[in-house]
């Protein structure tokens, strides 16, 4: 079975960077797209993006283009979520996802155990 | 972008009761609509996916249907287990509904 086990939490001051982790594993010969979703405190699920790890092709939702930086590292079978410079409304929780493709017939069928993230000065 | 609205955005039921909660788009995503299911602390669980196929694992009470812009998660029969927030997502842009409430009557 498909297991995603997502790094520790969190806690940063404003300006700071931040990579965070996702490492998949249990795929077997399937190829998977690793995405990530945020949960601001008591508020729903957010879409950010998604990357295939086998050639590093990236989706953003146009949300979050330009504000975060998704990667992956295929040897590892880890993908990662970044930020340049973080603000106080960046504090949340961010699971990733997975999905076994992009596009209309996608479904997140796994979920990471989240990654709290708290920007705080 | 496709914008999705759930109703109701709370919803108070007992033991045993039978549920609908129901997810609009803005405009016509055919069958590519998901449930998720989200219990406070946890990760969101995948229940149904392409309106209707229910995810494996998943019990038969929990049943989706639509198509279009309309589309419906019902419960059967209420149980402990299922007082969560319930989620809906359109897989065109991945955009989620605001979510349903389920709460104990």
């Amino acid at each position: 079975e498909v297991q995603l086990v997502q790094s520790g939490a969190e806690v940063k001051r404003p300006g700071e960077s931040l990579k965070i982790s996702c490492k998949g594993s249990g795929y077997g010969s399937t190829s998977y797209w690793i995405g990530w979703v945020r949960q601001m405190p008591g508020k729903g699920l957010e879409w950010m993006g998604i990357i295939y790890p086998g050639d590093s092709d990236t989706r953003y939702s146009p949300s979050f283009q330009g504000q975060v930086t998704i990667s992956a590292d295929k040897s590892i079978s880890t993908a990662y979520l970044q930020w340049g410079s973080l603000k106080a409304s960046d504090t949340a929780m961010y699971y990733c996802v997975s999905s076994r493709y992009w596009g209309p017939t996608s479904y997140f069928d796994y979920w990471g155990q989240g990654t709290l993230v708290t920007v705080s000065s | 972008d496709i914008q999705m609205t759930q109703s109701p955005s709370s919803l108070s039921a007992s033991i045993g009761d039978r549920v609908t909660i129901t997810c609009r788009a803005s405009q016509s995503i055919s069958s590519y609509l998901n449930w998720y299911q989200q219990k406070p602390g946890k990760a969101p669980k995948l229940l149904i996916y392409a309106a209707s196929s229910l995810q494996s694992g998943v019990p038969s009470r929990f049943s989706g249907s639509g198509s279009g812009t309309d589309f419906t998660l019902t419960i059967s029969s209420l149980q402990p287990e299922d007082f969560a927030t319930y989620y809906c997502q359109q897989s065109y842009s991945a955009l989620f509904g605001q979510g349903t409430k389920l709460e104990i009557k």
